[in-house]
C-alpha cells in the first residue's frame, strides 16, 4: 500500500478483554516495528521484525504483550487481559530494511482505550 | 546510553513568526542518525529529515532548516514564516548501532501557531 495502515483506528475494551491491533507496512519493507505513545509522553519502542522474526522482545511491557509477523508484511500485536495502564496510542512502522539510518515510516496508529 | 532531550515542552507563537525547536542528543557511537518528525493532531507521524553523524552540512527545505553541530550534540530545527498548518507536535530522534538501530524519541515540542 502506499502507506503504513493500520487497524482499529479506534478501540475502547473493557478491563480484562484481549485486544489485537493489526499493522500493514508498506509494500516491500521488511523491517517493521511497534510503539506506544502514552498520553503526554513520548514514544516508547516496544517490538521490532526483520521478516518474522523479532530478535529482541525485551521492550515489551510484560508478558501479557506479544506480537508476530506472518508472510514478511503484516504484523498483530495482542495484548491479553488488559489494563488501564495499556491506554495509549500504539504505532506501527515500517522501513526497507533494518538498520541504523533507514527512515521509518509510521502509520496514523491504533487509540486504544481500556476502561 | 541514547538520549534525545527537547527541553521545550510548548511554543506558541503568532503567524508569520520564525520559530527554532531545539534537539540536543547523547550518544556514544560515532555513527549515528538523527531524524525529526512531525505530528499532526490526526496522529500519524510524518517524517520530515534524516541527518548522519558525518554530514554536519545544514540543510534547507522551503521554509524549514536544520542546523546540525556535533560540537554541542545540537539537531535544531528552524521553521521561518510559521504557519497555522505548523501547528503540530515535533519530535527529534536518534538512531545509533549501540541502541540496535532502534529510533530513541524525545519528549516531543508541541507548537501551536496563532492566527
Amino acid at each position: 500500500g502506499a502507506g503504513v495502515s493500520q487497524s482499529p483506528s479506534n478501540k475502547v475494551t473493557e478491563k480484562g478483554k484481549d485486544v489485537e491491533l493489526r499493522c500493514d507496512p508498506i509494500s516491500g519493507h521488511t523491517a517493521l516495528y511497534w510503539y506506544r505513545q502514552s498520553l503526554g509522553q513520548g514514544l516508547e519502542f516496544l517490538i521490532y521484525f526483520q521478516g518474522n522474526s523479532a530478535p529482541d522482545k525485551s521492550g515489551l511491557p510484560s508478558d501479557r504483550f506479544s506480537a508476530e509477523r506472518t508472510g514478511g508484511s503484516v504484523s498483530t500485536l495482542t495484548i491479553q487481559r488488559t489494563q488501564q495502564e495499556d491506554s495509549a496510542v500504539y504505532l506501527c512502522a515500517s522501513s526497507l530494511t533494518y538498520g541504523s539510518g533507514n527512515t521509518i515510516y509510521f502509520g496514523e496508529g491504533s487509540w486504544l482505550t481500556v476502561v | 546510553a541514547q538520549k534525545v532531550t527537547q527541553a521545550q515542552t510548548e511554543i506558541s507563537v503568532v503567524e508569520k513568526e520564525d520559530v527554532t525547536l531545539d534537539c540536543v542528543y547523547e550518544t556514544r557511537d560515532t555513527t549515528y542518525y538523527l531524524f525529526w518528525y512531525k505530528q499532526p493532531p490526526s496522529g500519524e507521524l510524518v517524517f520530515l529529515i534524516r541527518r548522519n553523524s558525518f554530514d554536519e552540512q545544514n540543510e534547507i527545505s522551503g521554509r524549514y532548516s536544520w542546523n546540525f553541530q556535533k560540537s554541542t550534540s545540537s539537531f535544531n530545527f528552524t521553521i521561518t514564516a510559521s504557519q497555522v498548518v505548523d501547528s503540530a507536535v515535533y519530535f527529534c530522534a536518534l538512531s545509533d548501532q549501540t541502541g540496535a538501530n532502534n529510533l530513541f524519541f524525545g519528549t516531543g515540542t508541541r507548537l501551536t501557531v496563532i492566527p
